[in-house]
Protein backbone atom coordinates (compact mmCIF):
# COMPACT_ATOMS: atom_id res chain seq x y z
CA UNK A 1 0.00 0.00 0.00
CA UNK A 2 1.28 3.57 -0.25
CA UNK A 3 1.18 6.27 1.94
CA UNK A 4 1.38 10.12 1.73
CA UNK A 5 2.19 12.08 4.60
CA UNK A 6 2.28 15.86 5.03
CA UNK A 7 2.93 17.26 8.46
CA UNK A 8 2.30 20.78 8.03
CA UNK A 9 -1.38 21.65 8.77
CA UNK A 10 -0.97 25.15 7.84
CA UNK A 11 2.23 27.91 7.08
CA UNK A 12 2.38 31.26 6.72
CA UNK A 13 4.84 33.18 4.69
CA UNK A 14 5.54 36.55 3.56
CA UNK A 15 5.21 37.63 -0.08
CA UNK A 16 7.63 37.17 -2.62
CA UNK A 17 9.59 34.41 0.10
CA UNK A 18 10.20 31.23 -0.70
CA UNK A 19 8.53 28.03 0.73
CA UNK A 20 8.94 24.85 1.09
CA UNK A 21 5.86 22.27 1.26
CA UNK A 22 7.02 19.04 3.20
CA UNK A 23 5.94 15.74 1.95
CA UNK A 24 6.90 11.68 2.93
CA UNK A 25 5.84 9.29 1.26
CA UNK A 26 5.62 5.26 1.49
CA UNK A 27 5.31 2.52 -0.89
CA UNK A 28 6.99 -1.35 -1.45
CA UNK A 29 6.45 -0.17 -5.45
CA UNK A 30 9.51 0.04 -7.14
CA UNK A 31 8.29 2.34 -9.58
CA UNK A 32 5.68 4.95 -8.51
CA UNK A 33 4.73 8.68 -9.59
CA UNK A 34 4.89 11.77 -7.52
CA UNK A 35 2.54 14.31 -7.85
CA UNK A 36 1.48 17.84 -6.61
CA UNK A 37 -2.41 19.73 -6.63
CA UNK A 38 -3.29 22.92 -5.40
CA UNK A 39 -6.46 23.68 -4.24
CA UNK A 40 -7.57 27.31 -3.90
CA UNK A 41 -10.51 28.43 -1.88
CA UNK A 42 -12.79 27.93 -4.87
CA UNK A 43 -12.14 24.44 -4.75
CA UNK A 44 -11.02 23.20 -7.96
CA UNK A 45 -7.81 21.18 -8.19
CA UNK A 46 -4.94 22.52 -10.22
CA UNK A 47 -1.91 20.38 -11.34
CA UNK A 48 1.34 21.46 -10.70
CA UNK A 49 4.13 19.41 -10.95
CA UNK A 50 5.06 15.76 -11.66
CA UNK A 51 8.38 14.16 -10.66
CA UNK A 52 8.83 10.12 -11.84
CA UNK A 53 10.53 7.90 -9.20
CA UNK A 54 12.99 7.41 -12.55
CA UNK A 55 13.64 10.43 -13.50
CA UNK A 56 17.36 11.69 -12.59
CA UNK A 57 16.75 15.58 -12.29
CA UNK A 58 14.30 16.96 -9.68
CA UNK A 59 11.33 18.25 -11.72
CA UNK A 60 10.72 22.36 -12.71
CA UNK A 61 8.05 24.18 -13.53
CA UNK A 62 8.17 27.83 -13.45
CA UNK A 63 8.44 29.06 -10.05
CA UNK A 64 7.40 25.41 -8.25
CA UNK A 65 10.31 22.88 -8.09
CA UNK A 66 10.30 18.93 -6.91
CA UNK A 67 13.17 18.74 -4.15
CA UNK A 68 13.30 14.72 -4.50
CA UNK A 69 14.69 12.81 -2.24
CA UNK A 70 14.30 9.18 -3.33
CA UNK A 71 16.36 7.51 -0.62
CA UNK A 72 14.84 9.32 2.24
CA UNK A 73 11.23 9.11 0.60
CA UNK A 74 10.73 12.96 0.20
CA UNK A 75 9.08 14.41 -1.95
CA UNK A 76 9.20 18.29 -1.08
CA UNK A 77 7.56 21.25 -3.18
CA UNK A 78 9.41 24.48 -2.96
CA UNK A 79 7.23 28.06 -4.46
CA UNK A 80 9.65 30.82 -5.06
CA UNK A 81 9.07 34.25 -4.93
CA UNK A 82 5.62 33.55 -3.72
CA UNK A 83 2.34 35.12 -4.50
CA UNK A 84 -0.59 36.46 -3.20
CA UNK A 85 -2.41 33.89 -5.25
CA UNK A 86 -0.65 31.14 -3.83
CA UNK A 87 -2.42 31.06 -1.03
CA UNK A 88 -4.02 27.87 -1.21
CA UNK A 89 -4.33 24.24 -0.08
CA UNK A 90 -1.29 22.07 -1.25
CA UNK A 91 -2.10 18.09 -1.43
CA UNK A 92 0.91 15.85 -2.20
CA UNK A 93 0.03 13.17 -3.95
CA UNK A 94 1.18 9.25 -5.42
CA UNK A 95 0.08 6.58 -7.72
CA UNK A 96 1.94 3.15 -9.51
CA UNK A 97 3.37 3.64 -12.74
CA UNK A 98 1.63 0.60 -14.26
CA UNK A 99 -2.28 0.23 -15.24
CA UNK A 100 -4.63 3.50 -13.74
CA UNK A 101 -3.68 6.05 -11.93
CA UNK A 102 -4.73 5.76 -8.74
CA UNK A 103 -3.77 8.30 -6.70
CA UNK A 104 -2.87 8.20 -2.63
CA UNK A 105 -3.34 12.20 -1.49
CA UNK A 106 -1.83 13.51 1.67
CA UNK A 107 -3.72 15.24 4.19
CA UNK A 108 -2.81 18.27 2.57
CA UNK A 109 -1.32 21.92 3.65
CA UNK A 110 -2.70 25.39 4.16
CA UNK A 111 -0.39 27.83 2.27
CA UNK A 112 -1.52 31.40 3.63
CA UNK A 113 0.83 34.13 1.40
CA UNK A 114 1.01 37.63 3.63
CA UNK A 115 1.14 40.74 2.17
CA UNK B 1 -9.21 23.40 -19.24
CA UNK B 2 -9.69 19.58 -19.22
CA UNK B 3 -13.17 18.99 -20.33
CA UNK B 4 -14.75 17.44 -17.91
CA UNK B 5 -18.51 18.20 -16.36
CA UNK B 6 -19.89 17.19 -13.12
CA UNK B 7 -23.34 16.87 -12.23
CA UNK B 8 -24.95 17.85 -10.45
CA UNK B 9 -23.03 21.14 -8.66
CA UNK B 10 -24.54 20.41 -4.98
CA UNK B 11 -27.43 18.64 -4.03
CA UNK B 12 -29.04 18.12 -1.03
CA UNK B 13 -30.90 14.92 -0.28
CA UNK B 14 -32.30 12.88 2.66
CA UNK B 15 -30.80 9.62 4.26
CA UNK B 16 -31.86 6.45 2.65
CA UNK B 17 -32.44 8.06 -0.65
CA UNK B 18 -30.81 7.04 -3.93
CA UNK B 19 -28.32 9.34 -5.18
CA UNK B 20 -26.71 9.04 -8.40
CA UNK B 21 -23.82 11.73 -9.75
CA UNK B 22 -22.66 12.10 -13.16
CA UNK B 23 -19.62 12.73 -14.52
CA UNK B 24 -18.85 13.97 -18.54
CA UNK B 25 -15.45 13.99 -20.30
CA UNK B 26 -15.18 15.42 -23.92
CA UNK B 27 -11.04 14.39 -23.68
CA UNK B 28 -11.58 10.06 -24.57
CA UNK B 29 -9.54 9.40 -21.93
CA UNK B 30 -9.21 5.64 -21.12
CA UNK B 31 -9.00 6.54 -17.08
CA UNK B 32 -11.95 8.05 -15.00
CA UNK B 33 -12.21 8.47 -11.60
CA UNK B 34 -13.85 9.01 -8.52
CA UNK B 35 -13.06 10.47 -5.23
CA UNK B 36 -14.42 12.13 -2.44
CA UNK B 37 -12.77 14.98 -0.15
CA UNK B 38 -13.41 14.87 3.82
CA UNK B 39 -11.87 17.41 6.36
CA UNK B 40 -8.49 15.93 7.31
CA UNK B 41 -8.25 13.12 4.78
CA UNK B 42 -7.73 14.89 1.78
CA UNK B 43 -9.33 12.78 -1.56
CA UNK B 44 -9.54 9.08 -1.23
CA UNK B 45 -10.37 7.37 -4.03
CA UNK B 46 -13.86 5.38 -4.29
CA UNK B 47 -13.84 3.82 -7.93
CA UNK B 48 -12.50 3.95 -10.65
CA UNK B 49 -12.52 2.77 -14.87
CA UNK B 50 -10.19 1.27 -16.94
CA UNK B 51 -12.97 1.78 -19.63
CA UNK B 52 -16.05 0.89 -21.15
CA UNK B 53 -17.98 -1.60 -18.89
CA UNK B 54 -14.57 -1.89 -16.88
CA UNK B 55 -14.75 -0.99 -13.21
CA UNK B 56 -12.79 -1.70 -9.74
CA UNK B 57 -12.74 -0.29 -5.94
CA UNK B 58 -10.54 2.39 -4.45
CA UNK B 59 -9.91 2.41 -1.04
CA UNK B 60 -13.15 3.37 0.61
CA UNK B 61 -15.73 1.24 -2.07
CA UNK B 62 -18.48 0.69 0.13
CA UNK B 63 -21.73 1.72 -0.09
CA UNK B 64 -20.93 2.96 -3.63
CA UNK B 65 -21.20 1.49 -7.08
CA UNK B 66 -20.15 2.88 -10.86
CA UNK B 67 -21.26 2.28 -14.17
CA UNK B 68 -19.37 3.41 -17.06
CA UNK B 69 -21.72 2.33 -20.68
CA UNK B 70 -19.59 4.88 -22.44
CA UNK B 71 -16.36 6.25 -22.97
CA UNK B 72 -17.45 9.71 -21.26
CA UNK B 73 -19.55 8.70 -18.89
CA UNK B 74 -18.65 7.32 -15.31
CA UNK B 75 -21.95 7.39 -13.04
CA UNK B 76 -20.90 7.21 -9.18
CA UNK B 77 -24.41 5.79 -7.50
CA UNK B 78 -25.25 6.02 -3.63
CA UNK B 79 -27.81 2.92 -3.60
CA UNK B 80 -29.12 4.25 -0.13
CA UNK B 81 -27.42 7.29 0.79
CA UNK B 82 -25.92 7.81 4.83
CA UNK B 83 -24.95 10.75 6.53
CA UNK B 84 -21.69 9.85 6.31
CA UNK B 85 -21.50 9.77 2.89
CA UNK B 86 -21.85 14.20 3.32
CA UNK B 87 -18.98 15.31 0.90
CA UNK B 88 -17.62 17.07 -2.12
CA UNK B 89 -16.93 13.93 -5.00
CA UNK B 90 -14.47 14.87 -7.61
CA UNK B 91 -14.42 13.36 -10.78
CA UNK B 92 -11.30 12.85 -12.89
CA UNK B 93 -9.94 11.61 -15.79
CA UNK B 94 -6.39 10.46 -16.85
CA UNK B 95 -4.70 8.77 -20.24
CA UNK B 96 -2.54 5.78 -20.33
CA UNK B 97 0.78 7.39 -19.83
CA UNK B 98 2.00 7.32 -16.23
CA UNK B 99 3.60 11.03 -16.18
CA UNK B 100 0.51 12.77 -17.66
CA UNK B 101 -1.41 14.15 -15.24
CA UNK B 102 -5.02 13.32 -13.62
CA UNK B 103 -7.58 16.50 -14.44
CA UNK B 104 -10.27 16.86 -12.21
CA UNK B 105 -14.05 18.03 -12.16
CA UNK B 106 -14.99 21.17 -10.35
CA UNK B 107 -16.82 18.51 -7.63
CA UNK B 108 -20.08 17.85 -5.93
CA UNK B 109 -21.30 18.83 -2.94
CA UNK B 110 -23.44 16.41 -1.48
CA UNK B 111 -25.16 16.84 1.47
CA UNK B 112 -27.26 14.22 3.08
CA UNK B 113 -30.00 14.43 5.88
Amino acid sequence: AQKITQTQPGMFVQEKEAVTLDCTYDTSDPSYGLFWYKQPSSGEMIFLIYQGSYDQQNATEGRYSLNFQKARKSANLVISASQLGDSAMYFCAMSPIQGAQKLVFGQGTRLTINP
Amino acid sequence: DAGITQSPRHKVTETGTPVTLRCHQTENHRYMYWYRQDPGHGLRLIHYSYGVKDTDKGEVSDGYSVSRSKTEDFLLTLESATSSQTSVYFCAISEILSNQPQHFGDGTRLSIL
